[in-house]
């Protein structure tokens, strides 16, 4: 059984550039959710993505954008980096929408992106 | 909006002793509560999921969780630890679409 799938799995980046991450849902997974972890903190929401639209987005910049795929598969993008994007960034997927007692999320092993 | 918090954020003791860890939520409507764990290196793992009826929550690997309404709290325990229960525990509520939101987490170290 395959689970969420996340590339590249580490990745550097410089200041000011353009990163575009990847995820992979379990198949027949219809929502995808992006989390941002910094080092000793809980994960950040990022965004919901459900059947291609944006359900919700958290407390980001617009340098943050995603956008899903009609295989369910999604990217995040983060245009002109800064020091403090560096962190692990997490795809999680569940059968979504509602029905959240039966649909718990299933996370990938996450992207690391060091911006130096 | 719902949120978590979790009281310890670092946590060290033995194999076979007891453990506790403590979770508040603010109430804001229907309640789903999570405990995920994340071992060293490897992804989020859900450990057990409360949404409604028996309040004593039983999950893998050995965990449970007990939601106490009056006190907003949903405390996760194990009886007897392992070595192996070495990680990172993340308390957890969502809404309706199954946005998550995270406590910081606490950082469990089990010594031999």
């Amino acid at each position: 059984d395959a689970g969420v799938t996340q590339s590249p799995t580490h990745l550097i980046k410089t200041r000011g550039q353009h990163v575009t991450l990847r995820c992979s849902p379990i198949s027949g997974h219809k929502s995808v959710s992006w989390y941002q972890q910094v080092l000793g903190q809980g994960p950040q929401f990022i965004f919901q993505y459900y059947e291609k639209e944006e359900r919700g987005r958290g407390n980001f910049p617009d340098r943050f954008s995603a956008r899903q795929f009609p295989n369910y598969s999604s990217e995040l993008n983060v245009n002109a980096l800064l020091l403090g994007d560096s962190a692990l960034y997490l795809c999680a997927s569940s059968l979504g929408p509602k029905g959240t007692a039966y649909s718990p999320l299933h996370f990938g092993n996450g992207t690391r992106l060091t911006v130096t | 909006a719902q949120s978590v918090s979790q009281h310890n954020h670092h946590v060290i003791l033995s194999e076979a002793a007891s453990l506790e860890l403590g979770c508040n939520y603010s109430y804001g409507g229907t309640v789903n509560l999570f405990w995920y764990v994340q071992y060293p290196g490897q992804h989020l793992q859900l450990l057990l999921k409360y949404f409604s009826g028996d309040p004593l929550v039983k999950g893998i690997k050995g965990f449970e969780a007990e939601f106490i309404k009056s006190k907003f709290s949903f405390n996760l325990r194990k009886p007897s630890v392992q070595w192996s229960d070495t990680a990172e525990y993340f308390c957890g509520t969502t809404d309706s679409w199954g946005k998550l939101q995270f406590g910081a987490g606490t950082q469990v170290v089990v010594t031999p």
